[in-house]
């Protein structure tokens, strides 16, 4: 079975800043991937970022960067120079044996 | 584009009338899943379809019934809707196996209301 746990269920950052969400997991597969999903207030869930567990190098993708530390079965989400439109709930998400694990999410709010 | 496409966006439906919510998609993904999200939750897998082969997750209630009569489309009926049913419904699509991880692209949802 496999858990993921989001221990900060809000946050917040000033436009133009940095923030990192957290992000744990467990999981007894060998072969899984991890993902951030965000999910904007009434709009659809979109893919954000994407790691292969394989992968030692840390996925990057724009402004949005993960910090994947096997070891410590750890997963943060590193938004830089935060926009108004990253304003959204983000889940952390695991895959393995066929099926997506989410977290339980961290409502992410944009200051002005 | 190619999406995902959940028809009605919004229903309103009474206690115990049954009620269908429609999903079709358009990337000729093989794998099509329906999720249950109640307000600030995760969601929650129902079933799944891979091609054909239907998966249903263990606590889904027999309440919710899918029916996938062809890649494009899947359905989920709700035989006896009850007001704990009221939720965000979710369609996603994958496309397995594949060279890399199983993203899941989702439709916009289906909000049911019970009244």
């Amino acid at each position: 079975a496999q858990t993921v746990t989001q221990s900060q269920p809000e946050m917040s950052v000033q436009e133009a800043e940095t923030v990192t969400l957290s992000c744990t997991y467990d999981t007894s597969e060998s072969d899984y991937y991890l993902f951030w999903y965000k999910q904007p207030p009434s709009r659809q869930m979109i893919l954000v970022i994407r790691q292969e567990a394989y992968k030692q190098q840390n996925a990057t993708e724009n402004r949005f960067s993960v910090n994947f530390q096997k070891a410590a079965k750890s997963f943060s989400l590193k938004i830089s120079d935060s926009q108004l439109g990253d304003a959204a709930m983000y889940f952390c998400v695991s895959f393995g044996n066929e099926k997506l694990t989410f977290g339980t999410g961290t409502r992410l709010t944009i200051i002005p | 584009d190619a999406m995902v496409i959940q028809n009605p966006r919004y229903q309103v439906t009474q206690f115990g009338k049954p009620v269908t919510l429609s999903c079709s998609q358009t990337l000729n993904h093989n794998v099509m899943y329906w999720y249950q999200q109640k307000s600030s939750q995760a969601p929650k897998l129902l079933f799944h379809y891979y091609d054909k082969d239907f998966n249903n997750e263990a606590d889904t209630p027999d309440n919710f019934q899918s029916r996938r009569p062809n890649t494009s489309f899947c359905f989920l009926d709700i035989r006896s809707p009850g007001l704990g049913d009221a939720a965000m419904y979710l369609c996603a699509t994958s496309n397995a196996p594949t060279g890399f991880a199983y993203e899941q692209y989702f439709g916009p949802g289906t909000r049911l209301t019970v009244t």
